[in-house]
């Protein structure tokens, strides 16, 4: 079946650092590809996402580009913040009707931003 | 718009105790969904609803049930609640007629069960 594998935390970088979280996924054709975001005792926000191969997303100087060649979905951010600091899940959804918008999740992978 | 809500934010159950966490959206979506996540886990979906009057087993359906009168509502009943259904649940929403169907989550309600 399909799965999303991240690279597991914690993640314990500087600020200013360079931040990459790896996420790689199993699955048979194209799905889309989200990054979700989840702050300290919040729920998840969408925080980019990618709907075919080589597209780039991009929001709050975070980017991930769908490859397909190595089915990963990689996300980057140049210079982290302590603000930055949250568990980052990647996810898969076909995007079809019949999917139903079911999202296949990562485990997520938590981030901690010192000063 | 105040998107996806949930109540409570906390409950604290006894064993055997029943209770029904509420969610509700005022985006007019007709996909609706409810997670539980477990400490240093990803999410897994329990169930979801294409529309109203229409449910469907997620993942972890067991010891959780559900309705769906209204497009805005999408409650979720535990009966006879279980050491191991001590969790944070997230009730989320999506749109139905175009991909990628993006889901937009509420802030959570966090479950202890003892």
């Amino acid at each position: 079946g399909d799965s999303v594998t991240q690279m597991e935390g914690p993640v314990t970088l500087s600020e200013e650092a360079f931040l990459t979280i790896n996420c790689t996924y199993t699955a048979t054709g194209y799905p889309s590809l989200f990054w979700y975001v989840q702050y300290p005792g919040e729920g998840l926000q969408l925080l980019l996402k990618a709907t075919k191969a080589d597209d780039k997303g991009s929001n709050k100087g975070f980017e991930a580009t769908y490859r397909k060649e190595t089915t990963s979905f990689h996300l980057e951010k140049g210079s982290v913040q302590v603000s930055d600091s949250a568990v980052y899940f990647c996810a898969l959804s076909w995007g079809t009707t019949d999917s139903w918008g079911k999202l296949q999740f990562g485990a997520g992978t938590q981030v901690v931003v010192t000063p | 718009n105040a998107g996806v809500t949930q109540t409570p934010k906390f409950r604290i159950l006894k064993i055997g105790q029943s209770m029904t966490l509420q969610c509700t959206q005022d985006m007019n979506h007709n996909y609706m969904y409810w997670y539980r996540q477990d400490p240093g886990m990803g999410l897994k979906l329990i169930y979801y609803s294409v529309g109203a009057g229409i449910t469907d087993k997620g993942e972890v359906p067991n010891g959780y049930n559900v309705s769906r009168s209204t497009t805005e509502d999408f409650p979720l009943r535990l009966e006879l609640a279980a050491p191991s259904q001590t969790s944070v649940y997230f009730c989320a929403s999506s749109y139905s007629d175009r991909g990628p169907y993006e889901q937009y989550f509420g802030p959570g309600t966090r479950l202890t069960v003892t």
